[in-house]
């Protein structure tokens, strides 16, 4: 069975700083997806990642994806009050058509 | 439509009743989801469809959920007999390989 972890859960962080996230997960897979979700709304697509290596940037986030490791990281530069949310990774299993989520991140950004 | 339109937005149901929640995919996208998230952030898969077709219903509690989705159709969620444990927010999803959208999620609360 898939298992996705995300670390850490809570991220407390002044404006400014930079940190990353880290998303593990278990078996074999090319395809890792990163959201937003805001309270009481609906997930955002961040980006979706679809090979080894792959690296996407938008604004001051940026996603990479290292499937030999079955490690995403999604990091963050110069943080902004604005991109307080919560964060979640999610796989999907090859063939499968359905993601398996972590947990999600919970961002918290102090100005 | 270029938007997953879920309906309604909050649903409130006494224990034992019936529940149906609604959800027009984005036109053209071949695959829908159902993701069951509880208050602890969790994302549980329910059921995915290709087309009209059932692809994988392997998280579906199928003694009191059924889901379907007909041509011409929104797609529909339903839940009979409900349990508090039901309570929860129910986001429908679609996609166009590889990349899924998802709709605003119906709210469920059982009292």
């Amino acid at each position: 069975e898939l298992k996705v972890e995300q670390n850490p859960l809570f991220l407390s962080m002044q404006e400014g700083k930079n940190y990353t996230i880290y998303c593990n997960y278990s078996t074999t897979s090319d395809r890792l997806y990163w959201y937003r979700q805001d309270p009481g709304k609906s997930l955002e697509s961040l980006f979706v990642l679809l090979s080894n290596g792959a690296v996407k940037q938008e604004g001051r986030l940026m996603a990479s994806l290292d499937t030999k490791a079955r490690l995403s990281t999604l990091h963050i530069t110069a943080a902004v009050h604005d991109l307080s949310a919560t964060y979640f990774c999610a796989v999907d299993v090859a063939g499968a058509q359905k993601l398996v989520f972590g947990q999600g991140t919970r961002l918290t950004i102090n100005p | 439509g270029e938007e997953v339109a879920q309906t309604p937005k909050h649903l409130v149901r006494g224990e034992g009743q019936k529940a149906k929640l609604y959800c027009a995919p984005i036109k053209g996208h071949s695959y829908v989801f159902w993701y069951q998230q509880v208050l602890k952030n969790e994302f549980k898969f329910l059921i995915s469809f290709q087309n009209e077709n059932v692809f994988d219903e392997t998280g579906m509690p199928k003694e009191r959920f059924s889901a379907k989705c007909l041509p011409n159709s929104p797609c529909s969620l339903e839940i009979q007999a409900t349990k508090l444990e039901d309570s929860a927010v129910y986001f429908c999803a679609s996609s166009l390989d590889p990349e899924a959208f998802f709709g605003q999620g119906t709210r469920l609360t059982v009292v």
